[in-house]
């Protein structure tokens, strides 16, 4: 089982569109958990970070249900320039000391249409 | 932007060259790190260095060594790569965990095509 596993895609959707992603993690003892957004070509980008409370910030809502040990990420009024690539990013915990950094599942691919 | 830059942006080089990337943070964390970008694929983790130790090596092969001389900068050199390592390298760097870090910021990679 991959570590970190989400739908690749593509989503194709109008402007206007609300879409949601979802994403799986499978280390239980995980505690940092953020979607990041990558365009073609660019280096992946912070969109935010999900918290177990849920967040919003703007047209992006991240939601964390630690039971299920699952992820989202919601997009209300899609604009063409939501068109990326995200990625269902966690946090190893600190205690593993093997692994200080963050494991990235193959990321969603995103296509905002007019 | 986001303080890590990441020279050259683009690098061709034969399979007997020996070449450098370079990355440097202005962002005054004290973790940085290597990954592997190849087509359709995650990001692949290959070095960490935390307060400039290397404190992981993800089984990377000898044909790339990193060097960390301060936690200003990272390095990745590179000989006697293969056409399969052709990718995009990224760094990235964020405050060690120890001192609450816990985003890391990206440069915007090296693109390599081995020939």
């Amino acid at each position: 089982r991959k570590e970190v596993e989400q739908d690749p895609g593509p989503f194709n959707v109008p402007e206007g569109a609300t879409v949601a992603f979802n994403c799986t993690y499978s280390n239980s003892a995980s505690q940092s958990f953020f979607w990041y957004r990558q365009d073609c070509r660019k280096e992946p980008k912070l969109l935010m970070s999900v918290y177990s409370s849920g967040n919003e910030d703007g047209r992006f809502t991240a939601q964390l249900n630690r039971a299920s040990q699952y992820i989202s990420l919601l997009i209300r009024d899609s604009k063409l320039s939501d068109s990326a690539t995200y990625l269902c990013v966690v946090n190893k915990p600190p205690k593993d000391t093997g692994r200080r950094a963050l494991t990235f599942g193959s990321g969603t691919r995103l296509q905002v249409q007019p | 932007e986001t303080g890590v830059t990441q020279t050259p942006r683009h690098l061709v080089m034969g399979m007997t060259n020996k070449k450098s990337l370079k990355c440097e943070q202005h962002l005054g964390h004290n973790a940085m790190y290597w990954y592997k970008q190849s087509a359709k694929k995650p990001l692949e983790l290959m070095f960490v260095y935390s307060l400039e130790e290397r404190v992981e090596n993800n089984s990377v092969p000898s044909r790339f060594s990193p060097e960390c001389p301060n936690s200003s900068h990272l390095f990745l050199h590179l000989h006697t790569l293969q056409p399969e390592d052709s990718a995009l390298y990224l760094c990235a760097s964020q405050r060690d965990y120890r001192d609450g870090g816990d985003t890391q910021y990206f440069g915007p990679g090296t693109r390599l095509t081995v020939l």
